[in-house]
């Protein structure tokens, strides 16, 4: 396994248009993340899932941002009709359910709405 | 709402010295905190983890302390290399969120070190 795996790593779309990344976990973790990060900013919480269980979501995420995690392994997050404020890059993160362990970052998605 | 501040401004360094990043939070106190590394147009990795009973870790040239008194947490890079020309983020995770990992993250500080 080499790690968590982010598809696309660039995406540029009009504005209005639905996208949908792709994260592919370390294949042990159950737990998996998806955060947001701006130019100069930290990554920011958005969703949170144990297996296929979506436990938490952040006030971040509107109602035009849905993900899942079918079947607990890969994860998707798809945002509709995009802003122009969605531009950033979203992460993907897996981790064990050990206590107090570290995230495991894939490259992330770079999302530009022109 | 929890506030997570880390030097604003960019630390240049010479090669050689001790490089001394800060984090510095509002409200309760983490369950743990982390250091990350984050390369431009590249993910985070993971560098250290210090739990709230513990006042100090290491790891080869890299030290993390942790004041739940002063809620801050410093992060130290001695025998500083260009290579560790990064930008560095501190995280932390809450009592609550222990059981899920999830983590706060400070705005991140831009580490430069010249040869």
């Amino acid at each position: 396994d080499t790690g968590v795996s982010q598809n696309p790593r660039h995406k540029i779309t009009k504005r209005g248009q639905n996208v949908t990344f792709r994260c592919d976990p370390i294949s042990e973790h159950n737990r998996l993340y998806w955060y947001r990060q701006t130019l100069g900013q930290g990554p920011e919480f958005l969703t949170y899932f144990q297996n296929e269980a979506q436990l938490e979501k952040s006030r971040l995420l509107s109602d035009r941002f849905s993900a899942e995690r079918p079947k607990g392994s890969f994860s998707t997050l798809e945002i509709q009709r995009t802003e122009q404020g969605d531009s950033a890059m979203y992460l993907c993160a897996s981790s064990s359910s050990d206590l107090d362990t570290e995230a495991f970052f894939g490259q992330g998605t770079r999302l530009t709405v022109v | 709402s929890q506030k997570i501040e880390q030097n604003s401004e960019a630390l240049n360094i010479q090669e050689g010295k001790t490089a001394t990043l800060t984090c510095n939070y509002t409200n309760y106190s983490p369950a743990y905190l982390q250091w990350y590394r984050q390369d431009p147009g590249r993910g985070p990795v993971f560098l250290l983890l210090i739990r709230e009973n513990e006042k100090e870790k290491r790891k080869e040239r890299l030290k993390v302390t942790f004041d739940t008194t002063l809620k801050q947490s410093l992060f130290h890079i001695t025998a500083s290399q260009p290579a560790d020309s990064a930008t560095y983020l501190c995280a932390l995770a809450f009592p609550g969120a222990s059981n899920t990992g999830k983590l706060i993250f400070g705005q991140g500080t831009t580490l430069q070190v010249k040869p």
